[in-house]
């Protein structure tokens, strides 16, 4: 069990639907963040944000829009994606962004989207 | 930002050590060395972090070259849960962003 929970956990939707993906934590940290994965490759970062602030968004279109409603919540609300947004799309947290980079991340067990 | 260079994969038998080696040979002084893996449909897990020194905790212990540039993960007796990819990342900037490599898969035979 992960201290990261991300719901759903599988979620299948169409190119002109409007869903949302959620992550939770209750370990007190002030950084969260969003990671995409793709079968068979490594995460990559996509949005973080610290003390409820988007500090870092790694060129991601923006049919992601990201939303940090409180410490302890981050959502990714998903609009018009395309088949190749299809992936697991993970979240993590940490103590902090920067100047704590002997904090580690914890991960939750991801969302894995389709896109029909 | 520090490049990482790992095997695509390595190969133990079950009980036994596994040595899993990364080269971070652009690394800077004040680049922390994370190791985290990621079990088949998982996130990734915290393995193991160093700066300089040698380090140990329940899951692993993590040797640092004294130049710094590679470091190897030790996992002590390796079980078949252990059986996951292992990503060594340095951690730049003092900042916390990981950047993901292809990361070493690691399979453990019974």
């Amino acid at each position: 069990d992960t201290e990261v929970t991300q719901t759903p956990k599988h979620l299948v939707m169409g190119m002109t639907n409007k869903k949302s993906l959620k992550c939770e934590q209750h370990m007190g940290h002030r950084a969260m963040y969003w990671y995409k994965q793709k079968a068979k490759k490594p995460p990559e970062l996509m949005f973080v944000y610290s003390y409820e602030k988007l500090s870092i968004n790694e060129s991601v279109p923006s049919r992601f829009s990201p939303e940090c409603p409180n410490s302890s919540l981050l959502n990714l609300h998903l609009h018009a994606l395309q088949p190749e947004d299809s992936a697991l799309y993970l979240c993590a947290s940490s103590q902090g962004f920067k100047g704590l980079s002997n904090q580690p991340q914890h991960f939750g067990d991801g969302t894995r989207l389709s896109i029909l | 930002d520090a490049k990482t260079t790992q095997p695509n994969s390595m190969e133990s038998n079950e009980e036994e050590p596994v040595h899993l080696p990364c080269n971070h040979s652009t690394i800077s002084g004040t680049d922390y060395i994370h190791w985290y893996r990621q079990l088949p449909s998982q996130g990734p897990e915290y393995v193991i972090h160093g700066l300089t020194s040698n380090v140990n905790n329940r899951m692993a212990s993590l040797a640092i070259a004294e130049d710094r540039k590679s470091s190897t993960l030790i996992l002590h007796r390796a079980t078949l849960r252990d059986a996951a990819v292992y990503y060594c990342i340095p951690l730049y900037n003092a900042g916390n962003m990981l950047t993901f490599g292809g990361g070493t898969r690691l399979m453990v035979k019974p």
